[in-house]
């Protein structure tokens, strides 16, 4: 069965520059997270989902960092007014309701920011 | 302030042998830890969790061992394949959280031939 993928796989954009990423969830998923991976570091998790509700978002690093999932299945990550800091991959990853279901993860897009 | 830690950043084991992976965490409301495994340019897959009221789970040739008095955790992989060669990533549920899963820097993983 088809997995979580998230596009575009690869980012590059001029400093100012807003940046729209996009995740597919497993279908079926309630739960949906973002992370963001920098390099050389484990990922650090930005927001939760469950269905179209954000329950979480105490992981977002600044109010240019927006995330939505509207009808509770593709959600989109946005970052406005990019910054050299926000270069990174970031992972999305879905999950069934419980708390202890398995997360699955996309490949991630790597963004880097000039 | 890294509340999981994976102290080596890389490993290299000579294939049929076990390979360790080591994490430690500080926070004691920690009551559920997963290993992740991660090859390049892909997500991170689940491998294998255990929850705080064991202290062993294994899972063919990967076992994890917790110890919460030292609040340390480890992944055994025995015999290790070259397949086995990756990233792994230790990673840590806080109690009560709203499922945010709290992450190791990782481990590089190398099986020598």
């Amino acid at each position: 069965g088809a997995g979580v993928s998230q596009s575009p796989r690869y980012k590059v954009a001029k400093r100012g520059q807003d940046v729209a990423l996009r995740c597919d969830p497993i279908s079926g998923h309630v739960s949906l997270f973002w992370y963001q991976q920098a390099l050389g570091q484990g990922p650090e998790f930005l927001t939760y989902f469950q269905n179209e509700a954000q329950l979480d978002k105490s992981g977002l690093p600044s109010d240019r960092f927006f995330a939505e999932r509207p009808e509770g299945s593709v959600s989109t990550l946005k970052i406005q007014r990019t910054q050299q800091e926000d270069s990174a991959v970031y992972l999305c990853a879905s999950s069934g309701k419980g708390r202890r279901e398995t997360q699955y993860f996309g490949p991630g897009t790597r963004l880097l920011v000039l | 302030d890294q509340q999981v830690k994976q102290n080596s950043p890389s490993l290299s084991v000579q294939e049929g042998r076990i390979s360790i992976l080591n994490c430690d965490y500080t926070n004691s409301m920690f009551d559920y830890f997963l290993w992740y495994k991660k090859y390049p340019a892909e997500g991170p897959t689940f491998l294998i969790s255990i929850s705080s009221i064991k202290d062993k789970n294994e899972d063919g040739r990967f076992t994890v061992f917790l110890n919460k008095s030292a609040k340390h955790l480890s992944l055994h992989i025995v015999p290790s394949q070259p397949g086995d060669s990756a990233v792994y990533f230790c990673a840590a549920n806080v109690m009560d959280s709203n499922y945010q899963l709290i992450w190791g820097a990782g481990t590089k993983l190398i099986i020598k031939p």
